[in-house]
């Protein structure tokens, strides 16, 4: 099992509708949540961070943390077009200076 | 400010052969991070570095090594090259206070091995 998984897609999300991107992890030690989108071609940017169970919300973007059932996701609102891109869920945990464990990524498409 | 640099940008080795990749991290950062990214394993850690210790190790082989110097830019060398060593090679840099602080990526070296 890996320590990350994510649905590899291709995601085809209608411009304009709900893109939900999800992730498990198998550490229960894990303790902060990152997402990060990487267009073709480009390196990975942050776009989301968290550590708590619930929602966090920023802009078009919602991550929720579900620690007992160990996944977290991500909801993009308003899809656009240049949302298509890979994203890529990562955990770590909080104490000492531990590495981030990326999962493999789920390939998103906008259709407009 | 000046993101991650990451030369070169692109690279052709042979099997056997070795390579050095640089990474100069964003000014003040003081930690970098190198990962490995191939289309079927995705990002993997390969190491990090700190006020030029190696801070923390991933589950590589011996053959990949690295490096950081007292202005806290990183090199990655990679001895005795295999055909599965062809991936693109990621650094990162941040400020290195905590494990969850932003990482900030370079563009990359894309390594092919013949």
């Amino acid at each position: 099992q890996k320590e990350v998984e994510q649905n590899s897609g291709p995601l085809s999300v209608p411009e304009g509708a709900i893109a939900s991107l999800n992730c498990t992890y198998s550490d229960r030690g894990s303790q902060s949540f990152f997402w990060y989108r990487q267009y073709s071609g480009k390196s990975p940017e942050l776009i989301m961070f968290i550590y708590s169970n619930g929602d966090k919300e920023d802009g078009r973007f919602t991550a929720q943390l579900n620690k007992a059932s160990q996944y977290v996701s991500l909801l993009i609102r308003d899809s656009q077009p240049s949302d298509s891109a890979t994203y890529l869920c990562a955990v770590s945990r909080i104490f000492g200076n531990e590495k981030l464990t990326f999962g493999t990524g789920t390939r998103l498409t906008i259709i407009p | 400010k000046a993101g991650v640099t990451q030369t070169p940008r692109y690279l052709i080795k042979t099997r056997g052969q070795q390579v050095t990749l640089s990474c100069s991290p964003i000014s003040g950062h003081r930690s970098v991070s190198w990962y490995q990214q191939t289309p079927g394993q995705g990002l993997q850690f390969l190491f990090e570095y700190f006020s030029e210790t190696q801070r923390n190790k991933g589950n590589f082989p011996g053959r990949f090594s690295g490096r950081q110097f007292s202005n806290s830019r990183s090199e990655m060398n990679v001895s005795t090259l295999e055909l599965g060593d062809s991936a693109l090679y990621l650094c990162a840099s941040s400020l290195g206070r905590t494990a969850n602080e932003k990482l900030f990526f370079g563009s990359g070296t894309q390594l092919s091995v013949l």
